[in-house]
């Protein structure tokens, strides 16, 4: 079965610092997709990254950038330059192969990490 | 132009009544979901609709229904509510095809449902 496991509940990071994410993962499948999604306050999910089994790079998508270590499942989101505004919670998310393995496309989220940036 | 909507973004009912959550996507996706997001923020899969057919149900009880009366919509009934689905419900949509993993899924602003 797939599972995502997110092990910092809250988190603390200063303005204008950089803070790291952590995410790992387990799955039997040969292919997957990775997803962080960002909850503000106001509730709306707001997808931030993708990174795929097979890529060669880490994602990057301006301030975000996914740490991504295959042999060791994990897949952490380094966020660069906090802004005050980066204050919500993160989810980690997978997604396996379409119909392989009994995934049928859905997402499978971690318990989140609550991070609140300091002015 | 919103791409997911939900309505009502609101609802608060009591217990034994029954109540429909709307999902309307504009995107032009393949396939729907609704996730269920409970008190401590965990989000969990409930259905998922590919071309108005459903290929997930997750240990949902029978009170929950998706209904789809095509492709753009999936529409949540809940039948004879419980203190226990007072939750947060989200409606997503995501592009499958060319069959994949790679498409993020697109999520509704969510309803926030609560059963006195």
């Amino acid at each position: 079965a797939q599972k995502i496991t997110q092990t910092q509940p809250g988190m603390f990071v200063q303005e204008k610092e950089a803070v790291t994410l952590d995410c790992t993962y387990d799955t039997s499948d040969p292919s997957y997709g990775l997803f962080w999604y960002k909850q503000p306050s106001s509730g709306e999910m707001i997808f931030l990254i993708y990174q795929g089994s097979y890529d060669q790079q880490n994602a990057t998508e301006g301030r975000y950038s996914l740490n991504f270590q295959k042999a060791r499942k994990s897949a952490n989101l380094v966020i660069s330059a906090s802004q005050l505004g980066d204050s919500a919670m993160y989810f980690c998310a997978m997604r396996g192969h379409m119909n392989y393995g009994g995934s049928q496309g859905n997402l499978i989220f971690g318990k989140g990490t609550k991070l609140s940036v300091k002015p | 132009d919103t791409a997911v909507s939900q309505t009502p973004k609101y609802l608060v009912t009591q217990m034994g009544n029954d109540k429909s959550i709307k999902c309307e996507q504009n995107l032009g996706h393949d396939t729907m979901y609704w996730y269920k997001q409970d008190s401590k923020k965990f989000l969990k899969i409930m259905f998922s609709y590919n071309n108005k057919e459903l290929i997930i149900n997750e240990t949902v009880p029978n009170r929950f229904s998706p209904k789809s009366p095509d492709k753009a919509h999936l529409n949540l009934h809940i039948n004879s509510l419980e203190l226990g689905d007072s939750a947060v419900y989200f409606c997503a949509s995501s592009q499958d095809r060319p069959r994949g993993y790679r498409y993020e899924q697109y999520f509704g602003p969510g309803t926030r449902l609560t059963v006195t």
